[in-house]
Parts: C-alpha cells; structure tokens; sequence
C-alpha cells in the first residue's frame, strides 16, 4: 500500500539554525500539508500546498517557515532560523483531492528537538 | 471557528472492558468526522470516518456515528484488547475553497491492561 514518508526521523538542532524537514507523498496524490504536534498537545495545522503554491497557512507559520515541492516527488518544510518553540513532531500529510470525503495520508513524522 | 472537543484522558481500561471516547464538534456547514489513531512512536493512522450525518464509521471493532443533532462523534469498542493502548484523536474537515485542513482534538490516551 503506498504511504507517505518522511526524514529524517529525528533532528536535533541548535537555536538559530536553519532546518529542513523532507516528505515524500503518495505520488498521485496533489494536496500537501504539513502539521504539527508539539509535546503533550494537540495536532495543529500549519500550511496546504497545491499546484505548487501555498493554498493556506495559520497563524503559526509565520515568515520563518517555508514549503517547497522542489522536484515531481519531494516536499519540504524550511525553518529559517529555529527558536525553542519550535521542537515538535512535524507530520506531513497528502490527499488526492480536497474533496470533502477524501482521507489525509500521514507520514510517520520527523521529531525536532532544539536546543 | 472550527473546533473539536474531546474527552480528557487518560482512559485506562481492563481487557475486555467496553470502550467509549467523547467527541464534540464546532463548525458550520457538513463537514466530514474522523478518528485517527497513534500508536506509541508512530504517526497518525486513520482508524475511521464519517463524512454526512447518520453514517457509521467502523473498523477494527471500533465505530462512530455522526449525529448532527447533538453535533457529536463518539468513539466505542465493545472489547478493547491490550493493542488498542494509543491516543486518539477526533477530527474534522470542512470543504472551502482549496483546501480541507484537518482540525483535531487534543488525544485521549486510552491504556488498555491486560
């Protein structure tokens, strides 16, 4: 059964560095997102892509997050300049359609630990 | 706007025990119910859906109806097994414009002993 993946696993970094986080949907798939889950809280949602373009963001991802679908197959997420508050598990998701009955895919996420 | 709320955790049941988790909801419109389920040190696996009111989500024992009336989701198994030890989580999505986002509840962990 296709499934989406994600790397790395875990990712430990220091406070101002700049991180990317890589996902491989599911390839017929054209809906991207990414959320994430911070320690103990719940699954928040922080942007959607599609046709190769920024389709909704929160209020969390602000101008230090970044998406990108650099080839046919990967989708990354950047953060420019990580602070504290970022260290979470970063789940990517994808969709075929956004249709109303459609299922999101999760990949197993990537932890991010910054120190 | 949108939200989900679901029953503080954590649920410790004995195997074999009858298992029901809360879920309410928030949102206009008709959107699509779901419960997704992690296990210790893995992502997020769907475990059902509903997505119009009155249908039944099932699987693996567990079901959930969507009751618009009372704008509710509630998770139940008959006979949890030492397996089903996880979070889950409700969620929903509503359709607009080009995207339906996952909105979810804060988990319940559910341990299950033997």
């Amino acid at each position: 059964e296709p499934e989406v993946t994600q790397t790395p696993s875990h990712q430990v970094t220091q406070m101002g560095q700049e991180v990317i986080l890589r996902c491989v949907p599911i390839s017929n798939h054209l809906y991207f997102y990414w959320y994430r889950q911070i320690l103990g809280q719940k699954v928040e949602f922080l942007v959607s892509f599609y046709n190769n373009e920024i389709s909704e963001k929160s209020e969390i991802f602000d101008d230090q997050f970044s998406v990108e679908r650099p080839d046919g197959s990967n989708f990354t997420l950047k953060i420019r300049s990580t602070k504290l508050e970022d260290s979470a598990m970063y789940f990517c998701a994808s969709i075929l359609l956004a249709g109303n009955t459609d299922t999101q895919y999760f990949g197993p996420g990537t932890r991010l630990t910054v120190l | 706007g949108d939200s989900v709320t679901q029953m503080e955790g954590p649920v410790t049941l004995s195997e074999e025990a009858f298992l029901t988790i809360n879920c309410t909801y928030t949102a206009t419109g008709y959107p699509s119910l779901f419960w997704y389920v992690q296990y210790p040190g893995e992502g997020l696996q769907l475990l059902l859906k509903a997505t119009k009111a009155d249908d039944k989500g099932s699987n693996k024992g567990f079901e959930a109806t969507y009751r618009k009336e009372t704008t509710s989701f509630h998770l139940e198994k008959g006979s949890v097994q030492v397996s089903d030890s996880a979070v889950y989580f409700c969620a929903l999505s509503r359709y607009g414009g080009a995207t339906n986002k996952l909105i979810f509840g804060t988990g319940t962990l559910l341990a299950v002993q033997p």
